[in-house]
């Protein structure tokens, strides 16, 4: 069953701290993994796309790992920001006959005190 | 400038009354996503149109219709909302294109059934 599982759930820091969100997942045959953020009442935003043959890529603040082998990712946030606090969805692609299917996580909520 | 645009951001029906959401799109996509989302839980994928071929998720209620007049627009019809039925709802768009389809998210409807 193709199934994301993002860990923590939830998690707090104070500012100016950094961060590591992770992401496993089972989406066979897998295509890419991006990472979104998603402000409260808000569609997600993207923040980066990973392929198969990539394992790091960064975003300014933002970087993001990808294991294919063990099928795990993590997104590094340093510096945190208070605006960097949102739900972390991880999004797995998967290749299909005619689509890109999406896998989604049920997100990390981020929460930066000042 | 807004790429996928939904509208309204806000909804709110009654009990079984029948309510449109839309979607608009300026970037000439092939495929069009219905997802819903309830509080604190991922975007669950209600249906999907690649072109005009339309693809309903096996899981989506009959309550829950789509139309896609156009590559532009995409709408999300809910034929007798109850309160269950109460949640975000969003639309994306991507271009199958190799292995890194990219998923553009609009900002969201939120649906309030009174």
């Amino acid at each position: 069953k193709n199934q994301v599982e993002q860990s923590p759930q939830s998690l707090i820091i104070l500012e100016g701290k950094n961060c590591t969100l992770q992401c496993n997942y089972t989406v066979s045959p897998f295509s890419n993994l991006r990472w979104y953020k998603q402000d409260t009442g808000r569609g997600p935003v993207s923040l980066t796309i990973m392929t198969f043959s990539e394992n790091t890529k960064s975003n300014g603040r933002y970087t993001a790992t990808l294991d294919a082998d063990t099928k795990q990712s993590s997104l590094h946030i340093t510096a945190s920001q208070l605006s960097d606090s949102a739900s972390y969805i991880c999004v797995v692609s998967a290749k299909g006959s005619t689509l890109g299917r999406l896998y989604f996580g049920r997100g990390t909520q981020l929460t930066v005190w000042p | 400038d807004a790429m996928v645009i939904q509208n309204p951001r806000y909804q709110v029906t009654q009990f079984g009354k029948p309510v449109t959401l839309s979607c608009s799109q300026t970037l000439n996509h092939n495929v069009m996503y219905w997802y819903q989302q309830k509080s604190s839980q991922a975007p669950k994928l209600l249906f999907h149109y690649y072109d005009k071929d339309f693809n309903n998720e096996a899981d989506t209620p009959d309550n829950f219709q789509s139309r896609r007049p156009n590559t532009s627009f995409c709408f999300l019809d809910i034929r007798s909302p109850g309160l269950g039925d109460a949640a975000m709802y969003l639309c994306a768009t991507s271009r199958v294109l190799g292995t890194n389809t990219e998923a553009f998210f609009g900002q969201g409807t939120r649906l309030t059934v009174v």
